[in-house]
């Protein structure tokens, strides 16, 4: 079946750092890719997607480019704030029928000032 | 955009009561919404796929009887932990997606409700 494997937390940087939190997939058809985030005590966000191969989502100076040769969509950013500090999930979605989400473990990220 | 709305975002009851969770949308309607449970520090668990006007599915080792899911009408998904245990203490999200709108979108999550069995 379909999976998400993202990168095991938890991620410490300091202000204005870069960061990656890879994502790999595997899936039978074309599927749809998204990271979402979560703060503390709060439901899951849409933070972006992409719906194609070399699509690329972005928001918030969040990026993640859809990767079909490669099978991954890691997200970056190229300054993080402390307010970035949330858990980040990666997930997919066939694009045929109602099927549920596929989540990675999600990543922890914690940004200090 | 399509909003969902859980409640209630925080319960305590006693062991042995049924607690009821609401999911709605607030302004589309949705055939289907699904029902996680989170761990702490973990990731979502899919625990049933909640169908408008039917049964739901549940997820292998998903106890049905204790994890009621009633969808009776296109905006409404309940889920009631009936005789509920500290062992059922989790945070429980629901989602949706309106109806016909293509995969592409993703889907719209409530804020969760966290639930503590004391």
């Amino acid at each position: 079946g379909d999976s998400v494997t993202q990168m095991e937390g938890p991620v410490t940087l300091s202000e204005e750092a870069f960061l990656t939190i890879n994502c790999t997939y595997t899936a039978t058809g074309y599927p749809s890719l998204f990271w979402y985030v979560q703060y503390p005590g709060e439901g899951l966000q849409l933070l972006l997607k992409a719906t194609k191969a070399d699509d690329k989502g972005s928001n918030k100076g969040f990026e993640a480019t859809y990767r079909k040769e490669t099978t991954s969509f890691h997200l970056e950013k190229g300054s993080v704030q402390v307010s970035d500090s949330a858990v980040y999930f990666c997930a997919l979605s066939e694009n045929s029928g109602n099927t549920p989400l596929v989540f990675g473990k999600g990543t922890r990220l914690s940004v200090i000032a | 955009g399509a909003v969902v709305s859980q409640h209630p975002s925080r319960v305590i009851c006693k062991s042995g009561t049924s607690v009821k969770i609401e999911c709605r949308s607030l302004d589309f309607q949705a055939t289907t919404m699904f029902w996680y449970r989170q761990f702490p520090k973990q990731s979502l668990m899919l625990m049933a796929t909640s169908n408008e006007g039917s049964k739901a599915t549940y997820e292998q080792g998903v106890e049905k009887d204790k994890f009621l899911i009633n969808h009776a009408s296109l905006t409404l998904s309940t889920l009631t932990v009936t005789s509920a245990h500290p062992e059922d203490s989790s945070f429980y999200i629901c989602s949706a997606r309106p109806l016909g709108q293509r995969a592409g979108y993703g889907y719209t999550f409530g804020s969760g409700t966290r639930l503590t069995v004391v």
